[in-house]
């Protein structure tokens, strides 16, 4: 089945240090991929998403590639901030007839430190 | 535009009971799907709703229920409470469409069960 591989964590880093969350998946067909942040006691936020191979998605200085011949999808920041730690969470969605649901990974967590 | 919402935040309820958790989704959102969240298992799937129809469901016991509204609300319901039961749930909505679009979260709701 469907499936999502996370580095395992958790990452500590000091400020600015560049930053890499490996993340592959295992999917028939080519799914959409998605990044999501869970801050401490918060639901999941959208971080940034592809939908095609080599699709770049971007915001807040986070940048994923769509990676077909791979199949990864790599986040990665040059300068990562006190404000960045979070638990990070890829994931894939899957589509089977008409419905919709989001396969993801185990989570990685991140500590900045000043 | 309003975000999804869920209520209640929080929740503690005895091994036995019955709970029903309520998310009111992004309007003109009318897929709205649950998961479950624990640091065990991770973040799973528990079923996905369109147009008051439940399209999938996951890997959950009879005890876990939902249903969607005409304004497309949904409650999910789980009866004879266990301990095991005790998670983050989160809601997430979408336009739902082929794969194309990304699930807003709420913030979730924290049951325990004692």
């Amino acid at each position: 089945g469907d499936s999502v591989t996370q580095m395992e964590g958790p990452v500590t880093l000091s400020e600015e240090a560049f930053l890499t969350i490996n993340c592959t998946y295992t999917a028939t067909g080519y799914p959409s991929l998605f990044w999501y942040v869970q801050y401490p006691g918060e639901g999941l936020q959208l971080l940034l998403k592809a939908t095609k191979a080599d699709d770049k998605g971007s915001n807040k200085g986070f940048e994923a590639t769509y990676r077909k011949e791979t199949t990864s999808f790599h986040l990665e920041k040059g300068s990562v901030q006190v404000s960045d730690s979070a638990v990070y969470f890829c994931a894939l969605l899957k589509t089977q007839g008409g419905s919709e649901k989001l396969v993801f990974g185990k989570g990685t967590k991140l500590t900045v430190n000043p | 535009k309003a975000g999804v919402t869920q209520t209640p935040r929080y929740l503690i309820k005895t091994r036995g009971q019955q709970v029903t958790l309520s998310c009111s989704p992004i309007s003109g959102h009318r897929s709205v799907s649950w998961y479950q969240q624990t640091p065990g298992q991770g973040l799973q799937f528990l079923f996905e709703y369109f147009s008051e129809t439940q399209r999938n469901k996951g890997n959950f016991p009879g005890r876990f229920s939902g249903r969607q509204f005409s304004n497309s609300r949904s409650e999910m319901n789980v009866s004879t409470l266990e301990l095991g039961d005790s998670a983050l749930y989160l809601c997430a909505s979408s336009l739902a469409g082929q794969g194309r679009y990304e699930q807003y979260f709420g913030p979730g709701t924290r049951l325990t069960v004692t």
